[in-house]
C-alpha cells in the first residue's frame, strides 16, 4: 500500500538559509499533520491543513510557514533557520472526509534536518 | 488539556522477558489511544490503537486496554525480543485532530 511521502530525506543548511519540506499524503488522505522532534524528544504538532485550509496550529515559529496544495501535498517552508531548528521533521496524513475524521494518522520516514 | 505520561526509560529487558509500559492521560472528552514504536534512525510505526474505554489494541504480540477509570494506556508484552529494541510512544488524539505525544520509552532487549 501507498504509504505518505517526504523530500528530502536529509538537508544540511547553514544558519539564516531558508528549507523546503515536501509531504505526499497517502493518496486520497485530505488532511496533513506536521510535527518537530528534536533530538531524544517527543514529537511535537506544528501546523495542520484540511482541503488547502489551515486547520489547527501548534507551536510553529513565525520563521516558518506551510501550505497544502490542491493536490494534497503539502510544504514546509522554514526561514532564517536556527541551529535549533535542527530536527526531524515528520509529516502525517487523515482522511477527514465528508463522513468525519478517520483516527489514525499515518507517518512519513520524515525529513532529517541539520542546521550548521 | 490534554496531556500523555509515560515511565521513564531506558527499560533494559532480557530476551523472552514480560514488558510493561506504563502511560497515563489526562484529557477532555474521549479521546482515541494509540501507541507508536519508533526504531533506530526511522520514522514512527503505528503500533496499535484503542478508540473508546474497554476496547484492546493489539499486534505483533503488543496489547493494550483503553482504562476509562484509571485513564492508563499501559504497553505489555509476554516475550520480548532483541528486535523489539526501541523507542515507544504513547499518545493521544481528540478524534481526528492532532497527536499528543508522551515523552517517549526507550526498550533495549538483551540476548
Amino acid at each position: 500500500a501507498a504509504g505518505v511521502i517526504q523530500s528530502p530525506r536529509h538537508l544540511i543548511k547553514e544558519k539564516r538559509e531558508t528549507a523546503t519540506l515536501k509531504c505526499y499524503p497517502i493518496p486520497r488522505h485530505d488532511t496533513v499533520y506536521w510535527y518537530q522532534q528534536g533530538p531524544g524528544q517527543d514529537p511535537q504538532f506544528l501546523i495542520s491543513f484540511y482541503e488547502k485550509m489551515q486547520s489547527d496550529k501548534g507551536s510553529i515559529p513565525d520563521r516558518f510557514s506551510a501550505q497544502q496544495f490542491s493536490d494534497y501535498h503539502s510544504e514546509l517552508n522554514m526561514s532564517s533557520l536556527e541551529l535549533g531548528d535542527s530536527a526531524l521533521y515528520f509529516c502525517a496524513s487523515i482522511l477527514r472526509g465528508l463522513a468525519g475524521p478517520t483516527d489514525t494518522q499515518y507517518f512519513g520516514p520524515g525529513t532529517r534536518l541539520t542546521v550548521l | 488539556g490534554n496531556s500523555v505520561t509515560q515511565m521513564e526509560g531506558p527499560v533494559t529487558l532480557s530476551e523472552e522477558a514480560f514488558l510493561t509500559i506504563n502511560c497515563t492521560y489526562t484529557a477532555t472528552g474521549y479521546p482515541s489511544l494509540f501507541w507508536y514504536v519508533q526504531y533506530p534512525g526511522e520514522g514512527l510505526q503505528l503500533l496499535l490503537k484503542a478508540t473508546k474505554a474497554d476496547d484492546k489494541g493489539s499486534n505483533k504480540g503488543f496489547e493494550a486496554t483503553y482504562r476509562k477509570e484509571t485513564t492508563s494506556f499501559h504497553l505489555e508484552k509476554g516475550s520480548v525480543q532483541v528486535s523489539d529494541s526501541a523507542v515507544y510512544f504513547c499518545a493521544l488524539s481528540p478524534y481526528g485532530n492532532k497527536l499528543v505525544f508522551g515523552a517517549g520509552t526507550i526498550l533495549r532487549v538483551k540476548s
